[in-house]
């Protein structure tokens, strides 16, 4: 069965300390992956997504297909980066299917 | 520009009664979804529109689901005898394109309370 893992339901660090949200999946085939940010009341949007290779807020994603893993990374976390972070892979024979993990919120204090 | 919208913000309604949410996507959006967000969990998928066809129906949970785009634009959601279980956020998002480069935006949700 198709199944996405975010096994961490909160992660408190310090501001200018590493974190590292952790995502794992379990698919058939190479799903792409993406993550989506829900910050305070706000709507849900993208961050960023593999295919892109891209760095946005200073976030990066690594995936490893041997661990099947897409582990979401920031060097230097900011206050601003508090909110609540979806793994979320889609399945590339059904595009547009986006499946989110459970979600990891994110508490970056001062 | 305006982005995806959502109407009610809020519902409350009681066991067995019937509803409706709507949703206005991004003009000139052709694709459209709708999720599912219980409470403390992530959107779950429950149908996606392409123009005005239901391409993939496949997460609506039971028959009492059922959702219309009948001119492409607007899509309404509508469940009847609502149950208790049926309380969640549900979500609209829109996007322009299909496949790895898609972005979906999402709007607001609707607050659905059964009591």
């Amino acid at each position: 069965a198709q199944r996405v893992t975010q096994p961490e339901k909160l992660l408190s660090v310090f501001k200018g300390a590493p974190v590292e949200l952790k995502c794992n999946y379990s698919y058939s085939g190479s799903p792409e992956l993406f993550w989506y940010v829900q910050y305070s009341r706000q709507r849900l949007q993208l961050l960023l997504r593999h295919i892109s290779r891209e760095s946005i807020k200073g976030f990066t994603a690594d995936l490893n297909k041997g661990e099947t893993s897409f582990h979401l990374k920031k060097p230097f976390a900011q206050e601003e980066d508090s909110a609540m972070y979806y793994c979320a892979p889609l399945p590339t024979d059904s595009w547009g299917k986006l499946q989110f993990g459970a979600g990891t919120q994110v508490v970056v204090t001062p | 520009g305006a982005g995806v919208s959502q109407t009610p913000s809020n519902k409350v309604t009681e066991k067995g009664k019937y509803v409706e949410l709507r949703c206005d996507p991004i003009s000139g959006h052709t694709a459209l979804y709708w999720y599912r967000q219980s409470l403390g969990q992530g959107p779950e998928f429950l149908i996606y529109f392409q123009g005005t066809g239901a391409a993939d129906d496949s997460g609506l949970p039971n028959d009492r689901f059922f959702a219309v785009r009948p001119e492409g634009s607007v899509s309404t959601l509508k469940i009847q005898r609502t149950e208790r279980g049926d309380s969640a956020v549900y979500l609209c998002a829109s996007s322009s394109q299909r496949g790895p480069q898609e972005t979906q935006y999402f709007g607001p949700g609707t607050r659905l309370l059964v009591l």
